[in-house]
């Protein structure tokens, strides 16, 4: 089945600086990596995700990037504020039409420190 | 405006019960899905439905077991439960097509004593 790995498992930047989190994934058949984040004591709420088709997606501080080649995707936060201290959650799915479930990374806990 | 709800956000429970985790969704998703959540582990899948009476196993499923009878709700039943079972349970739910991708509630904090 499909692995998806995450690095790193922590993260500590000044508010300001960027972040990057880093994933990849085992299965050349997935086509579908959307990014969760989870506040504390909150549930998981999707970010941004992109599809296979495409190479980068921005919106506003953020942008995932996906590598098919290499099959690794980024999350990208730009000027970090602190309400941007949360895990944060890599996934992968497969393509396919029976195949309806994600496959999640170990997730990062994002520090921004005013 | 809560779309995916579990019914407990706390829950105690002896070694040996039957625990039934309720999950319901008003958002018309065909797929719903019940993972665990445990510190440096992420996000397990337990067992997922992409249809009414329809259930797959996911990574975990060992000591779970599911029910789906109506589309807006999905059952996680631990048959006895043990302590290492103790964990937050997630409930999600999405269209089959995965536009906007999950929706998550709120979780299930469990205890088993």
């Amino acid at each position: 089945g499909e692995n998806v790995e995450q690095h790193p498992s922590t993260l500590s930047v000044q508010e300001g600086d960027s972040a990057v989190i880093k994933c990849t994934y085992s299965d050349s058949a997935s086509n579908y990596f959307p990014w969760y984040k989870q506040e504390l004591g909150k549930r998981p709420q999707l970010i941004i995700d992109i599809r296979s088709n495409v190479g980068e997606k921005k919106d506003q501080r953020i942008a995932v990037t996906l590598n098919k080649t290499a099959k690794h995707f980024s999350l990208h936060i730009t000027e970090t504020q602190p309400e941007d201290s949360a895990v944060y959650f890599c996934a992968a799915r497969r393509s396919g039409g029976s195949n309806y479930k994600l496959t999640f990374g170990k997730g990062t806990l994002l520090t921004v420190n005013p | 405006d809560v779309k995916v709800t579990q019914s407990s956000r706390y829950l105690v429970k002896r070694t040996g019960e039957k625990v039934f985790l309720e999950c319901v969704q008003d958002m018309d998703h065909e797929n719903m899905f019940w993972y665990r959540q445990d510190p440096g582990l992420g996000l397990r899948l337990i067992y997922f439905s992409y249809d009414v009476k329809m259930k797959e196993k996911g990574d975990i499923p060992e000591g779970y077991s599911v029910s789906r009878e109506k589309k807006e709700r999905f059952s996680l039943i631990l048959e006895s439960a043990s302590t290492n079972q103790t964990s937050m349970y997630l409930c999600a739910s999405s269209f089959r097509d995965f536009r906007g991708g999950y929706t998550f509630g709120s979780g299930t904090r469990l205890t088993v004593v």
